[in-house]
């Protein structure tokens, strides 16, 4: 009953350093999401992918990079990580880009200093 | 410019009472709306969502309604428990999928036993 996962739970950057947030989700559902939250803020899309094989930006993409690497599994860069990435990230997927009722992961926790 | 505002950051019920959450939208093009709950450390999970065709939609201790001309919802929720209290998000959606999707920033409730 696992649902959305995500890796790590926590983590802590240096400024210009990257790292790859890894999701997978085991509900067979063809599209994923990379949420971030910010205090104060709502949940605000960073890309998703519709379906397997394609990717696309969400309301704010600049600093990340997305792979779709299959069915199961979408994960996000961070190429050179900056101080105001600091975020709690959330993975989430749907049955389907219409199907608004998405499925989240537990997020990971990230600073960069 | 926030589509969806949610302008209590917080809320303090005691238990047995009834909880009212409220959302206003500025997008007349919004069509569906959902209310999503999120525990501390934990990924946002979907509780009850209405269509714009519907001014009423309930589930058990959930009921959101809907007022288009005013375009505002709310969530009751009644009896409000002490395990209801969380953050909830409101969220819209105006009919491009989910990758459209609209959140709140949130209001946290505190149900006191």
């Amino acid at each position: 009953n696992a649902g959305v996962t995500q890796t790590p739970k926590f983590q802590v950057l240096k400024t210009g350093q990257s790292m790859t947030l890894q999701c997978a989700q085991d509900m067979n559902h063809n599209s994923m999401y990379w949420y971030r939250q910010d205090p104060g803020m709502g949940l605000r899309l960073i890309y998703y992918s519709a379906s397997e094989g394609t990717t696309d930006k969400g309301e704010v993409p600049n600093g990340y990079n997305v792979s779709r690497l299959n069915k199961r599994e979408f994960s996000l860069r961070l190429e050179s990580a900056a101080p105001s990435q600091t975020s709690v990230y959330f993975c989430a997927s749907s049955e389907m880009t219409a199907n608004e009722k998405l499925f989240f992961g537990s997020g990971t926790q990230l600073s960069v200093l | 410019d926030q589509q969806v505002k949610q302008n209590s950051p917080s809320l303090s019920v005691q238990e047995g009472r009834i909880s009212i959450l409220n959302c206003d939208y500025t997008n007349s093009m919004f069509d569906y709306f959902l209310w999503y709950k999120k525990y501390p450390a934990e990924g946002p999970t979907f509780l009850i969502s209405i269509s714009s065709i519907k001014d009423k939609n309930e589930d058990g201790r959930f009921t959101v309604f809907l007022n288009k001309s005013a375009k505002h919802l709310s969530l009751h929720i009644v009896p409000s428990q002490p395990g209801d209290s969380a953050v909830y998000f409101c969220a819209a959606s105006g009919g491009g999928g989910s990758e459209k999707l609209v959140f709140g920033k949130g209001t946290k409730l505190t149900v006191n036993p």
